[in-house]
């Protein structure tokens, strides 16, 4: 079953403001990937982390590996109409190479 | 590059139908792997092909689920009998070389998907 626990499940933003979203488990990560998709089509890798407390950027986009190695937070500043889609959050545990994936954020700008 | 091409988009069976998925991946990519993500959720592996051979099917449902890849490139998907939680769509992805595809220099490239009906 799913071991990944992402919150907030949905969120609805105006244009221009800042997102923040995280994954947490109780087990301990050694990778955590961030992945976007949109309607109709595949997830698309938007950051990798690999190491406890690296800090990455992607544009506007920033996500942490958190320090215990259980967490990892994402965050988007200014958002645009083009952020809307669903954000997966992915990783592997120590024990077992197969990558695990949260339920979703899903951003919906507010009209 | 042509990205990962997968079809066909959509398919509506009813239940107990057979129904399959084709999947063509990225050019020179040895690693195939087919999803399923069933609405709300993230996706979950299926199945995941090195060239040819089967790394990991722990999570294929292997009494109706059957995959193959054939010389190591495309790849088809079968369910056969179909029941009504198999309503889900099916992604494919690829990657350059082994492991599960979160490794920075082989990331995963997924197709768009087939969605799936089972009535």
């Amino acid at each position: 079953g799913q071991q990944l626990n992402q919150s907030p499940q949905s969120m609805f933003i105006q244009e221009g403001e800042d997102v923040s979203m995280n994954c947490t488990s109780s087990s301990i990560f050694n990778t955590w990937l961030w992945y976007k998709q949109e309607p109709g089509e595949g997830p698309v890798l938007l950051i990798a982390l690999y190491k406890a407390g690296e800090l990455t950027s992607n544009g506007r986009l920033t996500a942490q590996f958190g320090i215990t190695r259980k967490d990892s937070f994402l965050n988007i500043s200014a958002s645009i109409p083009s952020d809307v889609g669903i954000y997966f959050c992915a990783g592997t545990m120590d024990s077992n190479y197969q990558l695990i994936w949260g339920a979703g954020t899903k951003l919906i700008i507010k009209p | 590059e042509a990205g990962v091409a997968q079809s066909p988009r959509y398919k509506i069976i009813e239940k107990r139908q057979s129904v399959a998925f084709w999947c063509n991946p990225i050019s020179g990519h040895a690693t195939l792997y087919w999803y399923q993500q069933i609405l709300g959720q993230g996706p979950k592996l299926l199945i995941q092909f090195q060239n040819n051979g089967v790394v990991d099917d722990s999570q294929l449902p292997k009494d109706r689920f059957s995959a193959e890849r054939l010389k190591g490139v495309d790849s088809t998907l079968k369910i056969q009998p179909a029941k009504l939680e198999d309503s889900a769509v099916y992604l494919c992805a690829s990657s350059l070389s082994g492991g599960g595809g979160f490794s920075h220099n082989s990331p995963l490239h997924f197709g768009n998907g087939t969605r799936l009906t089972v009535t």
